[in-house]
């Protein structure tokens, strides 16, 4: 069974940047079967996507938060990791980790099969 | 960018059949997914690929996509269905989530 934890401070002050990072366990962070995504969902609001990372290490981010954001694998921990800089309290939200598989022959897209319990990251001074 | 409408709200009796939808500019070409989001717990994926289901996901659940909509049906709903629901899509390699839809059972 595939566990995802995330981890990380839940408060950081406005204009520094936000760092959380997700354990992998019960699967393979290196498979190639699979992305590794991280999304959130402000209270009461709707869910977004803010990015991936594959198991090469290549990665793709939502257009809209893509200048402020890293995410970055660790294969000899089974983490992976996100950054989020110059914060402001729109950022503030409960963020996920994701596993994110994927078909890119025929129809494409994906589906995110499993995921972690969520970390809430407020934004504050 | 691409967007996924879905209605804010569906309502529907215990034993109905609940359908909630999720359109997008030539969503059929694409593969959708279903998420069910209770309060305070993290998101289940109920359907993938259109009309797949995971094992563990009864089969009154079940989807369908063709032309600009999505459907997510479920028959014979139960009170532990009363959910939000999100539809997911794939656009240029990117992510993109429905706005989410509350189905109240009553």
């Amino acid at each position: 069974q595939v566990q995802l934890q995330e981890s990380g401070p839940g408060l950081v002050k406005p204009s520094q940047t936000l760092s959380l990072t997700c354990t992998v366990s019960g699967g393979s962070i290196t498979s190639n079967s699979y992305y590794w995504s991280w999304i959130r969902q402000p209270a009461g609001k709707g869910l977004e996507w803010i990015g991936r990372v594959s198991s090469r290490g290549t990665v793709d981010y939502n257009p809209s938060l893509k200048s402020r954001v890293t995410i970055s694998t660790d294969t000899s921990t089974g983490q992976f990791s996100l950054k989020l800089s110059s914060v402001t309290a729109t950022d503030t939200a409960v963020y996920y980790c994701a596993r994110e598989g994927y078909s890119l022959l025929g129809a494409v897209g994906s589906y995110f099969d499993y995921w972690g319990q969520g970390a809430l990251v407020t934004v504050s001074s | 960018s691409y967007e996924l409408t879905q209605a804010p709200s569906v309502s529907v009796s215990p034993g109905q059949t609940a359908s909630i939808s999720c359109s997008g500019d030539n969503l059929g070409d694409r593969y959708t997914s279903w998420y069910q989001q209770k309060p305070g717990q993290s998101p289940i994926l109920v359907i993938y690929k259109d009309s797949k289901r995971p094992s563990a996901i009864p089969d009154r659940f079940s989807g369908s996509n063709s032309g600009t909509t999505a459907t997510l049906t479920i028959s014979a709903t139960q009170a532990m269905d009363e959910a939000d629901y999100y539809c997911q899509a794939w656009d240029s390699s990117t992510v993109v989530f429905g706005g989410g839809t509350k189905l109240t059972v009553l």
